[in-house]
């Protein structure tokens, strides 16, 4: 069974720049959460889809914004790039809300410069 | 406020000792609390699950205990090994969301 797939794995982009990352959940699984980490805040959770409905929003500006597909596939974008965006984004899947066990990709590495 | 603290930035230890991390919380009453692990540049992978009824739960030589009167949760890796090297991230249910504490670092020396 393939595990969560997260695309591009590497991307470097420019302060005013906008970005769209990808994420294939485990088949079956149909909640998607995004999380933030770096070094100085660890894992910040960004927010949590489940059947193409936001279901949790972090404390993050309007410029991080996200959605889910029917095919419980999700793309979170960001605009206005700045530098403290610069991080690594992990997307989660789990079978269903509030189950635990969330199964990570292996996460976008954003460089903004 | 809320925090979710795990209070060893780093814990260096030898092989075959047995390591232990601790997790408390403040402010959140949980259903369930889980442990992760993370390699450097990679994704966090689920170690273990313990519910909030449960006081212990074991796989192969990892053991969680989770006193929700202290609001605590400990890990422990017995008979540590160099390849248990990581971070270990403990993770609690916020409501609709799983908030992560900062994580440990652990190294085990041969």
């Amino acid at each position: 069974k393939a595990g969560v797939t997260q695309t591009p794995r590497y991307l470097i982009k420019t302060r005013g720049q906008q970005v769209t990352l990808s994420c294939s959940p485990i088949s079956g699984h149909r909640s998607v959460s995004w999380y933030q980490q770096t070094p100085g805040q660890g894992l910040q959770f960004l927010f949590e889809y489940f059947s193409e409905t936001q279901r949790n929003k972090g404390n993050f500006p309007g410029r991080f914004s996200g959605r889910q597909f029917s095919n419980s596939r999700s793309e979170m974008n960001v605009s206005t790039l700045e530098l403290g965006d610069s991080a690594l984004y992990l997307c989660a899947s789990s079978y269903s809300l509030g189950t635990g066990e969330l199964f990570f990709g292996e996460g976008s590495r954003l460089t903004v410069l | 406020s809320q925090k979710i603290e795990q209070n060893s930035e780093a814990l260096n230890i030898q092989e075959g000792k047995t390591a232990t991390l601790t997790c408390n919380y403040t402010n959140y009453s949980p259903a369930y609390l889980q442990w992760y692990r993370q390699d450097p540049g990679r994704g966090p992978v689920f170690l273990l699950l313990i519910r909030e009824n449960e006081k212990e739960k074991r796989k192969e030589r990892l053991k969680v205990t989770f006193d929700t009167t202290l609001k605590q949760s400990l890990f422990h890796i017995t008979a540590s090994q160099p390849a248990d090297s990581a971070t270990y991230l403990c993770a609690l249910d916020g409501g609709f969301k799983t908030i992560f504490g900062a994580g440990t670092r652990l190294f085990v020396k041969a």
